[in-house]
């Protein structure tokens, strides 16, 4: 079945600092890779999305890259400041392209 | 435009008993979605309506899951009997009406049940 991981449960950085974030899925090949983030007590919402046929994607101080054959994507938040602590989930749409399937997601603690 | 609505925001109640949950949509937005998360896990699917009409409730664990969205706007969940495993966060997620390529789901702020 598809599957979804994101490898560290918990990132802990200094502000100013560059955040990585890994993805990694296996038993699928999705057309396009999802980033949420999601802050307690709030539902999941949506950064950006990366298509197959896309390397990389910007949006501000955020980059996610996408590698099919390593079947990996990166998510990397430059210049992070304190309001950037939260949870990141990763998702895919399923095949039947229904529901998204979800990582259990990293969190993210930017210290000032 | 209101997000995605969902009450009650907690709800406690003991083994046995049954509890329904309910979403409200974005306006307009046909295709509604059920989700949960269980401590430790990752969010799941549940299952996802197209207007009124379930479209995949392949997530949905069991029998004791009843979810409806009569009319095609706001959606319930029901938990009958309730047990243990059932504790979670349950998401709903609305997006605009499917087609070739990618709409965005919009999460609400979920509904936490505890089952004791």
């Amino acid at each position: 079945s598809q599957k979804i991981e994101q490898n560290s449960e918990a990132l802990n950085i200094q502000e100013g600092k560059t955040a990585t974030l890994t993805c990694n899925y296996t038993n699928y090949s999705p057309a396009y890779l999802q980033w949420y983030r999601q802050d307690p007590g709030r539902g999941p919402v949506f950064l950006l999305l990366i298509r197959e046929n896309e390397k990389e994607k910007r949006k501000e101080r955020l980059k996610v890259t996408f590698d099919t054959t390593l079947k990996q994507s990166l998510f990397h938040i430059t210049a992070s400041q304190p309001a950037d602590s939260a949870t990141y989930l990763c998702a895919l749409l399923n095949q039947a392209g229904t529901a998204l399937i979800f990582g259990k997601g990293t969190t993210l603690s930017v210290s000032s | 435009e209101a997000g995605v609505t969902q009450f009650p925001s907690h709800s406690v109640i003991e083994k046995g008993q049954t509890v329904t949950l309910r979403c409200d949509p974005i306006s307009g937005h046909d295709n509604l979605y059920w989700y949960r998360r269980v401590m430790g896990k990752e969010i799941k699917f549940l299952l996802h309506f197209v207007k009124e009409s379930k479209q995949d409730e392949s997530g949905m664990p069991n029998n004791r899951f009843l979810a409806e969205r009569t009319g095609g706007t706001y959606s319930t969940l029901k938990v009958q009997p309730a047990e243990l495993e059932d504790s979670g966060v349950y998401f709903c997620a609305s997006s605009r009406t499917t087609g070739v390529g990618f709409y965005e789901q919009y999460f609400g702020p979920g509904t936490r049940l505890t089952v004791t």
